[in-house]
């Protein structure tokens, strides 16, 4: 079975500037995650969403960053503007449903300038 | 509030020697821990869990309530096992991870 998709893989940008990166969960995964994980630390949950409603965004900077999942599969997690401290790996991750083990994709490297 | 500490950011060890990786946690209700694990170049990904008690590549855990630990043990390390290891506990439907122990195993 096809694993988790994230693109790009990288992408460096100037401050202030915007971003946006895409996630294709795997087939019928009702749950999907959007994590940030800083250099040296672990993942930290940013916002998940169960279908295409919002089940936790407590920590999502909701200033700057923005997600949707429209039609409840694919998802986009949106940066703008961006600020230097934002220079991270954001994962995606996916589950059957919220109790269920995460299968997490690759990961894009973000890097603001 | 849920945290997860893992003291060690570098552990090395000689193939053959056994392996533990620390993990303590603070949590007011009842918690489900997980070790996960991320190799070069390749995804994170779940290891083990407590509740499933079963040996996963050889490693193991035990969930400690008394000292509120969750730590990673191997008695036999091999190279292949050389990888980033991320303890991780859900509480409130949300995984919170530690910062992550880096296990160097050399030959």
């Amino acid at each position: 079975e096809a694993g988790v998709a994230q693109s790009p893989r990288y992408k460096i940008i100037e401050k202030r500037q915007s971003v946006a990166f895409w996630c294709n969960p795997i087939s019928g995964h009702a749950t999907l995650y959007w994590y940030q994980q800083i250099l040296g630390q672990g993942p930290k949950l940013l916002i998940q969403f169960q279908n295409n409603g919002v089940v936790d965004d407590s920590q999502l900077p909701k200033d700057r960053f923005s997600a949707e999942r429209l039609k409840g599969v694919d998802s986009t997690l949106k940066i703008q503007p961006a600020k230097l401290e934002d220079s991270a790996v954001y994962l995606c991750a996916s589950s059957p449903n919220t109790d269920d083990e995460q299968f997490f994709g690759p990961g894009t490297r973000l890097t603001v300038l | 509030a849920q945290r997860v500490t893992q003291p060690e950011k570098l552990l090395s060890v000689f193939k053959g020697a056994p392996v533990e990786l620390k993990c303590n946690y603070s949590y007011s209700g009842s918690p489900e821990l997980f070790w996960y694990v991320q190799y070069s170049r390749q995804r994170l990904q779940l290891l083990l869990r407590h509740i499933s008690r079963e040996s996963i590549k050889g490693f193991t855990a035990d969930l400690n309530k008394g000292e509120t630990s969750f730590h990673l043990k191997k008695p036999f390390a091999q190279e292949e096992d050389s990888a980033m290891y991320y303890c991780a506990l859900k509480g409130f439907q949300k995984l919170v991870f530690g910062t992550g122990t880096r296990l160097l195993v050399s030959p």
